[in-house]
């Protein structure tokens, strides 16, 4: 059973360009977590999804961001005309489960570095 | 709002020793989890030790363990004959238990010397 997949791993963009990440959680995985590591500081939550549903987008910036969950494929987290303050590694989580038995079963992937010149 | 606080930006330790690693945390629920992970230079989030707080047994994972202190909301990590490969910067985290975001430390980035 693979671990969680995100890719690409690293991703350069210039300002104003978009940028796809994506996560594919654990066969068997219906829930998925979005946290961004901005430099030198812990990872921040950004969205909760389940298969085609947002469940909690409270960290997610109000503007140029939106993440999807799809009944088949990975998740996607979109970032529109990127800028600077966008440079972070962007890391997904995935869970069968909810709830306490979600906390005993979270699993991270390796995280998507974006560089934005 | 939960809010977990690591106090130690950076650590070092002999290579061999034991070195412990702060986290004190804010919050007004009573039933949530705490989590210490390793975050090497792969960047790969490691899952180190999970304490339930409803246990008042402290979780241990051969050289990991924790001191956990929920009146004082405390939860440190505590390693023991310390390895090269522990190296790494370590991040705190919280969990209610019926939620579903984890809030983390800024981190403890831990050097071991040899």
């Amino acid at each position: 059973n693979a671990g969680v997949m995100q890719n690409p791993r690293h991703l350069v963009r210039r300002r104003g360009q978009e940028a796809r990440l994506r996560c594919s959680p654990m066969k068997g995985h219906s829930h998925v977590y979005w946290y961004r590591q901005l430099p030198e500081e812990g990872l921040k939550f950004m969205v909760y999804l389940q298969k085609e549903n947002i469940i909690d987008e409270s960290g997610m910036p109000k503007e140029r961001f939106s993440a999807e969950f799809p009944k088949e494929g990975p998740s996607i987290l979109r970032i529109q005309q990127v800028v600077r303050g966008d440079s972070a590694a962007y890391f997904c989580a995935s869970s069968p489960f909810v709830g306490r038995q979600a906390n005993e079963k979270l699993f991270f992937g390796s995280g998507t570095q974006l560089s934005v010149l | 709002a939960q809010t977990v606080t690591q106090s130690q930006p950076e650590m070092s330790v002999q290579e061999a020793e034991t070195v412990t690693l702060s986290c004190t945390y804010d919050t007004s629920e009573s039933d949530y989890y705490l989590f210490w992970y390793k975050q090497p230079p792969s960047r790969q989030m490691i899952l180190v030790i999970r304490q339930e707080a409803y246990k008042q047994q402290n979780a241990t994972e051969n050289r990991f363990s924790v001191n956990f202190q929920k009146a004082a909301k405390s939860f440190s990590l505590k390693i023991s004959d310390s390895q090269l490969g522990d190296a790494a910067m370590y991040f705190c985290a919280y969990v209610e238990t019926s939620g579903s975001r984890l809030t983390f430390g800024e981190g403890t980035q831990l050097t071991v010397n040899p």
